[in-house]
């Protein structure tokens, strides 16, 4: 099967950099994506790793790494609608996405 | 980007009782994915609906207990039947979107069931 993790809850203060990791237990997969979720909103894309490396998408980076099993999210210059749930997620060949459980961000002032 | 509706956007619903969710994309998909996320969770894949086909169900997730219709390429409808309180949750719909070697999921607002 496939499984990933990540922490339950990060807290940073505005300004600061947090980074949200992902490690994954799975078999080949297309790449790693990043969806963030408001309280009572619906999952929005911020970014996808199909191969190794940072991608950079304004204040929001992403890296992977295949070999160490491994990926993050990198927010910077954090604001307080960065508040959110955050969630990596892979697409297994054949398979359908799995998400992970999640990391509650709260940006404090 | 797709842009994907729900209806309803919330409901509370007596035990026992079925309620059936509508999903529309304002374009043409192949797939469209049910998800339940109960509250704090994350989000758990219940079926891929294809047009065309019988929805294709995950590990623990069965045909009589949240049957779906899929009549065209712009609609599906996902129904909970015999509802419990365990059935209380977030039932969202998604369509994929492949550019290249990425996939992005576009999610609708989501359908929030209290079931009493």
């Amino acid at each position: 099967g496939q499984s990933l993790e990540q922490p339950s809850e990060v807290t940073a203060v505005e300004g600061a950099i947090v980074q949200i990791n992902c490690t994954y237990q799975t078999s080949g997969f297309y790449g790693l994506s990043w969806y963030q979720q408001h309280d009572g909103g619906a999952p929005t894309f911020l970014s996808y790793n199909a191969l190794d490396g940072l991608e950079e998408t304004g204040r929001f980076s992403s890296f992977l790494s295949r070999s160490d099993s491994y990926g993050y999210l990198l927010l910077q210059e954090l604001q307080m609608k960065d508040s959110a749930s955050y969630f990596c997620a892979v697409r297994p060949y054949g398979q359908n996405f799995v998400f992970g459980p999640g990391t509650r961000l709260s940006v404090l002032p | 980007s797709a842009v994907i509706s729900q209806k309803p956007s919330r409901d509370i619903c007596q035990r026992g009782t079925s309620l059936t969710i509508q999903c529309q994309v304002d374009s043409q998909v192949t797939m469209m994915f049910w998800y339940r996320q109960q509250p704090g969770q994350s989000l758990t894949l219940i079926a891929t609906a294809n047009q065309g086909s019988e929805a294709t169900y995950e590990s623990g997730f069965v045909i009589d207990k949240f049957p779906i219709s899929r009549p065209n390429l712009t609609f599906s409808t996902l129904t909970v039947s015999n509802m419990s309180p365990e059935d209380s949750s977030i039932y969202l719909c998604s369509v994929e979107d492949w550019k290249g070697r990425q996939e992005t999921q576009y999610f609708g607002p989501g359908t929030r069931l209290l079931v009493l």
